[in-house]
Order: C-alpha cells, then sequence, then structure tokens
C-alpha cells in the first residue's frame, strides 16, 4: 500500500549547519507531496509542496525536490536557525480508484538546533 | 484570521464518559479533518467530510462519530470515552481533498 518513510530522529544541529532530513514515498500513481512543520504545543503547517515529478517546492530557506526515479522527497536547508527547532512531517496525497484522495503522513522527524 | 479553531484545547475525561470535540474554519473549504497524533505514530485519519453533506471513515474511526454541522464546522465524538482514545486531536481543512490541509492547534484529551 502507500506510505512515507521519514528518517528516525531526533537530529540535532549546530546553528548555521546545513541539513538533510530524508523521506521516501510508495504510491500509485502521481502523488503530491508536502513537508509539514510543526512547533511545540500548535499545530502542522505547510512548510512546502511539489505537485509533478522535478518540481521544487521552498520556502523560508527550505527546499525539496520530487524525485520520482527514487520515489524521494528530501527536505534541505544550508544553515539552520535555532528557531528551525520543530518536528517536520513528510506527506503525500495520492488519487484512489473510487475517485477520493488518500492523505498519508510519515511519522514525523525532530530537529533541535544548538546555539 | 482564525483559520481553524478547534475547542476545548485541553480536557480529562474518566472512563465511559462522553464528549464532542468542535472545530471551525473560516476560510472556506469544502472538506475537512479529524486526525490524532500519538507518539511515534505520526498522524492517524480518523473521518473526513469532502463537502458538506458527506462524511467518510479514515484509518482509524472505531470509537467516534463525527457530525458536518455545515461548511464551518465538523465535530467529533467519543461516545464512551476509553484510555485508548487519550491523545491530541487535531482538525484541518482544505479546498479540496487533495490540496494542502491547514490545521488547528489540537486538543489534549486525556482518559482516565
Amino acid at each position: 500500500g502507500d506510505s512515507v518513510t521519514q528518517m528516525e530522529g531526533p537530529v540535532t544541529l549546530s546553528e548555521e549547519a546545513f541539513l538533510t532530513i530524508n523521506c521516501t514515498y510508495t504510491a500509485t500513481g502521481y502523488p503530491s507531496l508536502f513537508w509539514y512543520v510543526q512547533y511545540p504545543g500548535e499545530g502542522l503547517q505547510l512548510l512546502l509542496k511539489a505537485t509533478k515529478a522535478d518540481d521544487k517546492g521552498s520556502n523560508k530557506g527550505f527546499e525539496a525536490t520530487y524525485r520520482k526515479e527514487t520515489t524521494s522527497f528530501h527536505l534541505e536547508k544550508g544553515s539552520v536557525q535555532v528557531s528551525d527547532s520543530a518536528v517536520y512531517f513528510c506527506a503525500l496525497v495520492t488519487s484512489t480508484t473510487s475517485g477520493t484522495y488518500k492523505y498519508i503522513f510519515g511519522t514525523g522527524t525532530r530537529l533541535k538546533v544548538l546555539a | 484570521n482564525a483559520g481553524v479553531t478547534q475547542t476545548p484545547k485541553f480536557q480529562v475525561l474518566k472512563t465511559g464518559q462522553s464528549m464532542t470535540l468542535q472545530c471551525a474554519q473560516d476560510m472556506n473549504h469544502n472538506s475537512m479533518y479529524w486526525y490524532r497524533q500519538d507518539p511515534g505514530m505520526g498522524l492517524r485519519l480518523i473521518y473526513y467530510s469532502a463537502s458538506e453533506g458527506t462524511t467518510d471513515k479514515g484509518e482509524v474511526p472505531n470509537g467516534y462519530n463525527v457530525s458536518r454541522l455545515n461548511k464551518r464546522e465538523f465535530s467529533l465524538r467519543l461516545e464512551s470515552a476509553a484510555p485508548s482514545q487519550t491523545s491530541v486531536y487535531f482538525c484541518a481543512s482544505s479546498e479540496w481533498t487533495g490540496a494542502a490541509q491547514h490545521f488547528g492547534d489540537g486538543t489534549r484529551l486525556s482518559i482516565l
């Protein structure tokens, strides 16, 4: 079945370090891919998205490229800040044979950035 | 610019009690969702409503009921709460069921 796999956390980095959080997926058809971020005590917020192969989503210095050949959507940022400390969720939405849509979230990766 | 509003933010129940979680969105979205979030398990879909007047089961619907009261409001009811339903519950909405979702801040529910 359809699934999203994220790297296990927590990820601990020093400020200004380079960030990569891996995400791979399994899906039939052509899913749209998302990264959401969750700050403590809050709900998830959309960080970026990509709707077709080779699309690059970007926002607030974060980027992710939809790689159909490797079924991946890795999140990257060149220089992290303490304020980026949060839990990051990879997600996909795919259409079903009955015409509905199915949303699947990964288990989340906690990022901690140290000053 | 409220977005998605959930009430209450915190609640403690005893086993067997009933409770309704409320959710309202002001973005004129067609689709609404209820998730639960448990440690190490990410988000699991309980029920969703693709459009006003429709509801469908998600991954973990047992023990829950929902009502799409109107386009703005989507409530989640626990008829007889069980300790296994202790969780953080999130409501979300989107323009349509394949679009990016907007989340509320959650309801932290403990069942003793």
